[in-house]
């Protein structure tokens, strides 16, 4: 079971923002980060905890390892508004977090 | 360009049956693990079934587990979801996924917009 917190947050832009997920036990590194806008499918932002994709903004970032892990987004953009989900390969069954809703003020 | 077209959905009654297809572009189908991953209405991401590069092994969400099969043609490029028994539990938006190369133990890269699914009477 992943658990994401929080489950909402209101922010307003340059702010910094900390997500994160913890494990029921231990997924080594395997364990991902998504954003998701109303209307549009996820987007890989993070995998294996901290390797950033292309093409993502250098202001996301992914750390840690075992059972706690944490999506960092310094500099928040209004764009950035959306749902973050992690989402752990380690074990059958696959599982998302519950998802963190961003709201921009 | 990688492309994830999915099919097939739609209103169906409780107890019924739908098959999902999804269509790939872009990239040699036979290489990648595929996910169907599913979202109800305002909800969050629900990982349903996997199926490996070349079909030999499938896995399941227990919710689903004996009521849907996952299945592949490579050579058509198309990924299939056969959904029996639907309840309205099933009624979701339901994403064909790629995985990256490597295994079902990878993240996912390419997402499909997805093909709603009512279980409704």
């Amino acid at each position: 079971v992943l658990t994401q917190s929080p489950d909402f947050q209101s922010v307003t832009p340059n702010e910094k923002v900390t997500i994160t997920c913890r494990a029921s036990q231990s997924i080594g590194g395997t364990l991902h980060w998504y954003q998701q806008k109303p209307g549009q499918s996820p987007k890989l932002l993070i995998k294996f905890a901290s390797q950033s994709m292309s093409g993502v903004p250098s202001r996301f970032s992914g750390s840690g390892s075992g059972t706690d892990f944490t999506l960092t987004i310094n500099s928040l953009e209004a764009e950035d508004a959306a749902t973050y989900y992690c989402h752990q390969s380690s074990s059958l069954p696959i599982t998302f977090g519950q998802g963190t809703r961003l709201e921009i003020k | 360009e990688v492309q994830l077209v999915e099919s097939g959905g739609g209103l169906v009654q409780p107890g019924g049956s739908l098959r999902l297809s999804c269509a790939a572009s872009g990239f040699t189908l036979s290489n990648y693990w595929m996910y169907w991953v599913r979202q109800a209405p305002g909800k969050g991401l629900v990982w349903v079934s996997g199926i490996n590069n070349d079909g030999s092994s499938t896995t399941y969400a227990d919710s689903v587990k004996g009521r849907f099969t996952i299945s592949r043609d490579n050579a058509k490029n198309t990924l299939y979801l056969q959904m029996n028994s639907l309840g309205a539990e099933d009624t979701a938006v339901y994403h064909c996924v790629r995985v990256l190369p490597g295994g079902y133990d990878s993240a996912t890269d390419y997402w499909g917009q997805g093909t709603l699914v009512t279980v409704s009477s």
